[in-house]
């Protein structure tokens, strides 16, 4: 069974930096695309970031790019995201994502997490 | 880039059919065939039902299918029953490499 655990979240001032972390078990980690999808409580969702399992593919969405930083450890079967500079706009649940194939574009959310709350207040 | 556009709100009684429509551009519902639908019910983390526009996961009921002509993709669920009542985004690839949610809609089962 495919099990995605995020952890990290939490309150942080505006400015400061938290990173996210998601253990993945029940699956080969390295044969898949890695996402990070994130949903005010109460709002849409909005896709954040994603990489691939190996090949270096790594996109982020605009208002994220040179702030945020995502990366894996297949070893630890662990993704990450480093959050900097974040603001209050940055507050949200952040879902960890498992696509359903190995590189794109044909890129899909297969398998969610239960998500980790980060709070920037104002 | 803007989000999809989605209806905020649909609704039908059982059985009936709805279609909820999601407005892109000629950067990507227009470009590409990776558009995917999500389900998602209060409290829960979405689910794919839907794929490659047209293509529903395994488990995932008959009764949805999705479409595409142009810029826009659409979602058809047939003979409504009371466990479809959620909110449902779309989302597809963009030419920037990104992937792009619409605002998701929210479906009332009368």
């Amino acid at each position: 069974e495919v099990q995605l655990v995020e952890s990290g979240g939490g309150v942080v001032h505006p400015g400061g930096s938290l990173r996210l972390s998601c253990a993945a078990s029940g699956f080969t980690f390295d044969d898949y695309v890695m996402h990070w999808v994130r949903q005010v409580p109460g709002k849409g969702l909005e896709w954040v970031s994603l990489i691939a399992g190996v090949g270096g593919v790594i996109s982020y969405e605009d208002s994220v790019k040179g702030r945020f930083t995502i990366s894996r450890d297949n070893s630890k079967t662990t993704l990450y995201l480093q959050m900097n500079s974040l603001r209050p706009e940055d507050s949200a649940l952040y879902y960890c994502v498992r696509d359903k194939y190995s590189y794109g574009p044909r890129y899909y959310f297969d398998h969610w997490g239960q998500g980790t709350l980060v709070t920037v207040p104002s | 880039q803007s989000a999809l556009t989605q209806p905020a709100s649909v609704s039908g009684s059982p059985g009936q059919s709805i279609t909820i429509s999601c407005t892109g551009t000629s950067s990507d519902i227009g470009a590409y065939t990776y558009v995917s639908w999500y389900q998602q019910h209060p409290g829960k983390a979405p689910k794919l039902i839907m794929f490659d526009v047209t293509t529903r996961p395994s488990g995932v009921s008959s009764r949805f299918s999705g479409s595409r002509s142009g810029t826009t993709a659409s979602l058809t669920i047939s003979g409504l029953q009371a466990e479809d009542e959620a909110v449902y985004y779309c989302n597809s690839y963009t030419r920037q490499g990104t992937l792009i949610f619409g605002g998701g809609t929210k479906l009332t089962v009368l």
